[in-house]
């Protein structure tokens, strides 16, 4: 089974801080996606990153970059200068090239302190 | 450009009641999605529709589960007898056929169920 484990329940950092989220998959598959969502309080879900598989280079966008190793089966995220609005769900989700349906971790509750 | 919306956000019902929710996505999309999100849980596959046609169905979608995208446009999805189980959110998303299984899903705002 395709499964997609986020270890961290809840973590917090402090404003302008850097923090990494983790995020472990399994899959046989060998092409894949991989992507990081928010989900602010109340709001709705929003893509942060996207990774394709066969790319070996991290993805990054602006503060947000990824940490990935494929043979390891680790997609981390990496949000560095963190600010208040970054306060939100992230879910890890992962689809195999063969189908359309994402894989859920559980999520990583995250708090910027101020 | 506007997103995916979901209507209505929040519905609360009596066990034994059916309810739809009615989901838009994005305009020139052609996939549409549904998942269902339980607190403290992610999101969980349960539908999808390219175009009009329904190509895959978790097996979480129960008889009691219905979903239609008649003209390829917005969609519903209807609960028949509702049970406290199936009280979560309700999540649309909706993606445009590009790439292939990796076309990033745009999601809505979701619709909260309380079943009573």
């Amino acid at each position: 089974a395709q499964t997609v484990t986020q270890s961290q329940p809840e973590m917090s950092v402090q404003e302008a801080e850097t923090v990494t989220l983790s995020c472990t998959y399994d899959t046989s598959e060998s092409n894949y996606y991989l992507f990081w969502y928010k989900q602010p309080p109340s709001r709705q879900m929003i893509l942060v990153i996207r990774q394709e598989a066969y790319k070996q280079q991290n993805a990054t966008e602006n503060r947000f970059s990824v940490n990935f190793q494929k043979a390891a089966k680790s997609f981390s995220l990496k949000i560095s200068d963190s600010q208040l609005g970054d306060t939100a769900m992230y879910f890890c989700a992962f689809i195999n090239s063969g189908t359309y349906k994402y894989i859920f971790g559980t999520g990583t509750r995250l708090k910027v302190l101020a | 450009d506007t997103g995916v919306s979901q209507d209505p956000r929040h519905k609360i019902t009596k066990r034994g009641q059916n309810v739809t929710f009615r989901c838009d996505p994005i305009s020139e999309h052609n996939r549409l999605y549904w998942y269902r999100q339980t607190l403290g849980q992610g999101p969980e596959f349960l539908t999808y529709f390219q175009n009009e046609a329904q190509l895959e169905k978790s097996r979480l979608l129960s008889d009691r589960f219905s979903a239609e995208r008649p003209k390829g446009s917005f969609s519903t999805l209807e609960i028949q007898r509702t049970e406290q189980g199936d009280s979560a959110m309700y999540l649309c998303a909706s993606s445009l056929d590009g790439t292939g299984a990796g076309d990033t899903q745009y999601f809505g705002p979701g619709t909260r169920l309380t079943v009573l």
